[in-house]
C-alpha cells in the first residue's frame, strides 16, 4: 500500500512559466515533508522540506505548500528553467522514525525552452 | 566538503552470490541510511545507522544486513542474491539522524543480478 503518491509521471512545462508537482500521502502520522530531485545516474538532491507546524515554505524559486486536511503538499518552481528537468520525488517521515523516509514513485518534469 | 561516497559504482553478480556494497558518508554526519530504487517498487528504505546502531529497518528479508563503524562508514550486505535484487542501492547521510537534517545521497551502486 502506497502512502505517500504523486499520481503525475511526467509533467511538460514551458520555460519561464510555474511549474506544480503535486503529492498525496494517507499516513496521518507523517509530520515531515521533503522534496528532492534526482538527474540521471545521480543520487536524489535535496530541495526543500517542511514541517506539519507549517503550510508554506519558501526558498527561492522554490515553495512547498501543506494542506494538512487534505493530506496533500505540492511543489512550485517559479519561473521554471530548463535545467529544472529532472524527476521530483516527494517524501515524508514520521517524527519518531528518525531518518526512515517514504518516498513517492516520482515525477518527471521537462522544462522545454 | 567531499560529498557522500558509494563503492563501487557498477557491480554484477550472480545468482546465490553475496555482495557487499560500501558507503562513505560527509565528514561529521552519523546518520547513515540505505535505500534499494527499483522501476516497479521505487525507493525504498533498507535501514539506518546511528552512531553504530541500527536505528530502524526497512520490510526486507534478513537477507540485507548492514552495520556502520566508528569513523561513520557503513556497508550493506546482500546474501544469497536473487534476480530480483538487481536494483541502484542508494546510500544517504546526514547530520544528527533527526527530521530537520535532510539526507545527502551518494550516487549509488548499480546492482545487477544474472
Amino acid at each position: 500500500d502506497q502512502q505517500v503518491k504523486q499520481n503525475s509521471p511526467s509533467l511538460s512545462v514551458q520555460e519561464g512559466r510555474i511549474s506544480i508537482l503535486n503529492c498525496d500521502y494517507t499516513n496521518s502520522m507523517f509530520d515531515y515533508f521533503l522534496w528532492y530531485k534526482k538527474y540521471p545516474a545521480e543520487g536524489p538532491t535535496f530541495l526543500i522540506s517542511i514541517s506539519s507546524i507549517k503550510d508554506k515554505n519558501e526558498d527561492g524559486r522554490f515553495t512547498v505548500f501543506l494542506n494538512k486536511s487534505a493530506k496533500h503538499l505540492s511543489l512550485h518552481i517559479v519561473p521554471s528553467q530548463p535545467g529544472d528537468s529532472a524527476v521530483y520525488f516527494c517524501a515524508a517521515s514520521e517524527s519518531n522514525a528518525g531518518n526512515m523516509l517514504t518516498f513517492g514513485g516520482g515525477t518527471r518534469l521537462m522544462v522545454k525552452p | 566538503k567531499a560529498g557522500v561516497t558509494q563503492t563501487p559504482r557498477y557491480l554484477i553478480k550472480t545468482r546465490g552470490q553475496q555482495v557487499t556494497l560500501s558507503c562513505s558518508p560527509i565528514s561529521g554526519h552519523r546518520s547513515v541510511s540505505w535505500y534499494q530504487q527499483t522501476p516497479g517498487q521505487g525507493l525504498q528504505f533498507l535501514f539506518e545507522y546511528f552512531s553504530e546502531t541500527q536505528r530502524n529497518k526497512g520490510n526486507f528479508p534478513g537477507r540485507f544486513s548492514g552495520r556502520q563503524f566508528s569513523n561513520s562508514r557503513s556497508e550493506m550486505n546482500v546474501s544469497t542474491l536473487e534476480l530480483g535484487d538487481s536494483a541502484l542501492y542508494l546510500c544517504a547521510s546526514s547530520l544528527g539522524g533527526t527530521q530537520g537534517s535532510p539526507l545527502h545521497f551518494g550516487n549509488g551502486t548499480r546492482l545487477t543480478v544474472t
